[in-house]
C-alpha cells in the first residue's frame, strides 16, 4: 500500500550544527510534501512544504529538497537551536480510495544539545 | 495559517460510555476533515476522512460503528467514540482542509483531544 518511510527515528545534534531528516514515498503521483513539527502534547504545526514542480525550497534556517525521480525528500535545519527540539513528521499527499490524503512518516525525535 | 479548534482538549470517561469530540474550522470552509489517532511516541494514524454532507470513509481496521463521524457543515465535524474501553485511550487529532479546486493543499490541525477511559 501507499506509505512514507522516515529516517532517522531519533536524532541528536549539538546546538549550532545542522540536522537532516529524510523521507521516501511510494506513490509516484504524490505532488505535495509538507513537514510538521510537533511539540509534546501539542498539535502538529506546518513548518515548510514543497510541491512536485519545485526541487528545493528554503525559509530562513529551514529547507526542503525533493527528488521526484528517486521519490525522496529531505528536511534540513541549519544553525540549530534548543527550541528546534521536537518531533518532526514528513508527509506525502496521495490519492487513496479516490480521495486525496496525507500519509505521514513515522516521525523523528530531534534533540538539540546545548 | 487557518485556525482549527478542537474540543475538548482532555476528557476522562468511564468504560462503556460515549464521548464526542468536536472539530471546527474557524476562519475557512473545510470541505474535508481528517481524524487521526496518535499513540505515545508514534506517528499520526489516519482513522477516517469526512466530507461535508456525505458519509465518512474509514481506513482499514477502523470500526465505523465504534467511531462515528458526522460532518454536518463546512465548519464542523464530530467524532464520537461509542462504548469506550481503556484500549481506546489515545490522543485524537483532527485536521481540516479547504477546497483548492485542484492541487493538494495544506491541512491545519486541531489541538488534539487526550481521551482516557477508566
Amino acid at each position: 500500500g501507499e506509505n512514507v518511510e522516515q529516517h532517522p527515528s531519533t536524532l541528536s545534534v549539538q546546538e549550532g550544527d545542522s540536522a537532516v531528516i529524510k523521507c521516501t514515498y511510494s506513490d509516484s503521483a504524490s505532488n505535495y510534501f509538507p513537514w510538521y513539527k510537533q511539540e509534546l502534547g501539542k498539535r502538529p504545526q506546518l513548518i515548510i512544504d514543497i510541491r512536485s514542480n519545485v526541487g528545493e525550497k528554503k525559509d530562513q534556517r529551514i529547507a526542503v529538497t525533493l527528488n521526484k525521480t528517486a521519490k525522496h525528500f529531505s528536511l534540513h535545519i541549519t544553525e540549530t537551536q534548543p527550541e528546534d527540539s521536537a518531533v518532526y513528521f514528513c508527509a506525502a499527499s496521495m490519492i487513496i480510495q479516490g480521495a486525496q490524503k496525507l500519509v505521514f512518516g513515522q516521525g523523528t525525535r530531534l534533540t538539540i544539545n546545548p | 495559517g487557518a485556525v482549527v479548534s478542537q474540543h475538548p482538549s482532555r476528557v476522562i470517561c468511564k468504560s462503556g460510555t460515549s464521548v464526542k469530540i468536536e472539530c471546527r474550522s474557524l476562519d475557512f470552509q473545510a470541505t474535508t476533515m481528517f481524524w487521526y489517532r496518535q499513540f505515545p511516541k508514534q506517528s499520526l494514524m489516519l482513522m477516517a476522512t469526512s466530507n461535508e454532507g456525505s458519509k465518512a470513509t474509514y481506513e482499514q481496521g477502523v470500526e465505523k460503528d465504534k467511531f462515528l463521524i458526522n460532518h454536518a457543515s463546512l465548519t464542523l465535524s464530530t467524532l464520537t467514540v461509542t462504548s469506550a474501553h481503556p484500549e481506546d485511550s489515545s490522543f485524537y487529532i483532527c485536521s481540516a482542509r479547504g477546497d483548492s479546486g485542484g492541487g493538494a493543499r495544506e491541512a491545519f490541525f486541531g489541538q488534539g483531544t487526550r481521551l482516557t477511559v477508566v
